[in-house]
């Protein structure tokens, strides 16, 4: 069964804190994405990979930045944590065809005091 | 610029009613469309896809979607309405540079 996993279900962190969100694949998929939801907006595309090493901004990336060194994982990194990053963060990743469907993680709630 | 627009935050049916939840797009392209669902805490799972081919798609759980070019819309339905459909629904357009693009959702409540 195909599977994205984040590594974390639940954190709480303080303000200012570097905080990294660890998201692994085993599909092989290229695309790889971090979205954020909140009650009311839907999900928003923070920043997204076609590619390992390779990166696009999302919608809104300010306060935000990723890692992909390896195929198969792709890390969020909030550099200095601040409360209006308390969120849902999922993971998704999708193969590179135009119909190619997102399979997402179970998701990441952070919370940020 | 591309959007995706769910006119209903909330909507309550009873059990055993039928359902349809709105999506309307706007994208200047074909479309790839896509209904997804969000069970409390979890992540997002696919109901059903269109991206080609015939406009009515059928998916899992007894979920169908019709697309209709000359209205930009989505609608997804179901026939009978169980207590375990009470979920987050969202509904999304995918463009041919793999991005895609969400609604705000709509919440459905089901009375017993």
């Amino acid at each position: 069964d195909v599977k994205v996993t984040q590594s974390s279900r639940y954190l709480v962190k303080r303000t200012g804190e570097k905080v990294f969100l660890e998201c692994v694949q085993d599909m092989d998929h290229e695309n790889m994405f971090w979205y954020r939801q909140d009650p009311g907006l839907g999900l928003r595309l923070i920043y997204f990979s076609y590619d390992v090493k390779m990166k696009e901004k999302g919608d809104i990336p300010e306060g935000y930045s990723v890692s992909r060194e390896k195929k198969e994982r792709f890390s969020l990194i909030l550099e200095s944590a601040s409360t209006n990053q308390t969120s849902m963060y999922l993971c998704a990743s999708s193969q590179t065809s135009a119909s190619g469907e997102l399979f997402f993680g179970e998701g990441s709630r952070l919370t940020v005091l | 610029a591309q959007s995706v627009t769910q006119p209903d935050i909330h909507i309550t049916v009873s059990e055993g009613a039928s359902l349809e939840l709105r999506c309307n797009y706007s994208y200047g392209a074909t479309p790839y469309l896509f209904w997804y669902v969000q069970s409390p805490g979890q992540g997002l799972q696919l109901l059903l896809k269109y991206f080609s081919g015939d406009t009515l798609v059928q998916g899992i759980k007894g979920f169908e979607a019709e697309f209709k070019r000359s209205q930009s819309s989505f609608n997804l339905r179901k026939p009978s309405v169980h207590w375990s459909d009470a979920a987050e629904y969202f509904c999304a357009v995918g463009d041919n540079f793999n991005k895609f693009y969400f609604g705000s959702g709509t919440k459905l409540n089901v009375k017993p």
